[in-house]
């Protein structure tokens, strides 16, 4: 079975401080991997995709196979960053599933 | 471009009614996701639709079905609804799948059982 965890649901730091914010999965095959992101008021949006490997507003994520984590990053957190943060698996193969996490909040404190 | 747009916005209905939800995918896509998204957590994927075939299901019971049209609008129906299926409904498009293509969300239907 496939599973995404993120482990805290509540992440605070203050502006100009690095964030991490944890995801790890369990998939026996090869995952495609997703960071989504929810602002205030705002639909559900993509963030970043493994396989680009890009980093978009600052924030950056590396597949990490042997520890199973892709962990999203950003050295100096801004006020406009605080939204709810999914990290989400899609199976791979023709017949697809979907795997989000529970979120995390981040919350960037002035 | 349009967006993904979901109808009706909100919904009440009692336990053991059944329950229609609609979707209209992003201009260009032809593959649709349902989740189900209680509060407090992440969506859960209910089921995909790709070229009018449902290509992909979570682990949602079978009184959980879909349906998407030639024309990539997708519905959601729920039969004999419970309690527990109170919950914010989404709708997601993307083009050819799911596996490295972004999905686009809609706004959702809440759905409140009563």
């Amino acid at each position: 079975a496939q599973r995404v965890t993120q482990p805290e649901k509540l992440l605070s730091v203050f502006k100009g401080a690095p964030v991490e914010l944890k995801c790890n999965y369990s998939y026996s095959g090869s995952p495609e991997l997703f960071w989504y992101v929810q602002y205030s008021r705002q639909r559900l949006q993509l963030l970043l995709r493994h396989i680009s490997r890009e980093s978009i507003k600052g924030f950056t994520a590396d597949l990490n196979k042997g520890e199973t984590s892709f962990h999203l990053k950003k050295p100096f957190a801004q006020e406009e960053d605080s939204a709810m943060y999914y990290c989400a698996l899609v199976s791979s193969g023709g017949y697809q599933k979907v795997t989000f996490g529970i979120g995390t909040k981040l919350q960037v404190i002035p | 471009e349009t967006g993904v747009t979901q109808s009706p916005t909100h919904l009440i209905k009692t336990r053991g009614q059944q329950v229609t939800l609609r979707c209209s995918s992003q201009s260009g896509h032809n593959t649709v996701s349902w989740y189900q998204q209680a509060l407090g957590q992440g969506p859960q994927f209910i089921f995909q639709y790709y070229r009018e075939e449902e290509n992909g299901r979570g682990n949602f019971p079978p009184r959980f079905s879909g349906l998407q049209f030639p024309n990539y609008s997708s519905e959601l129906n729920v039969n004999a609804l419970e309690l527990d299926d109170s919950a914010l409904y989404l709708c997601a498009s993307s083009s050819v799948g799911l596996a490295g293509n972004e999905q686009f969300f809609g706004p959702g239907t809440r759905l409140t059982v009563l």
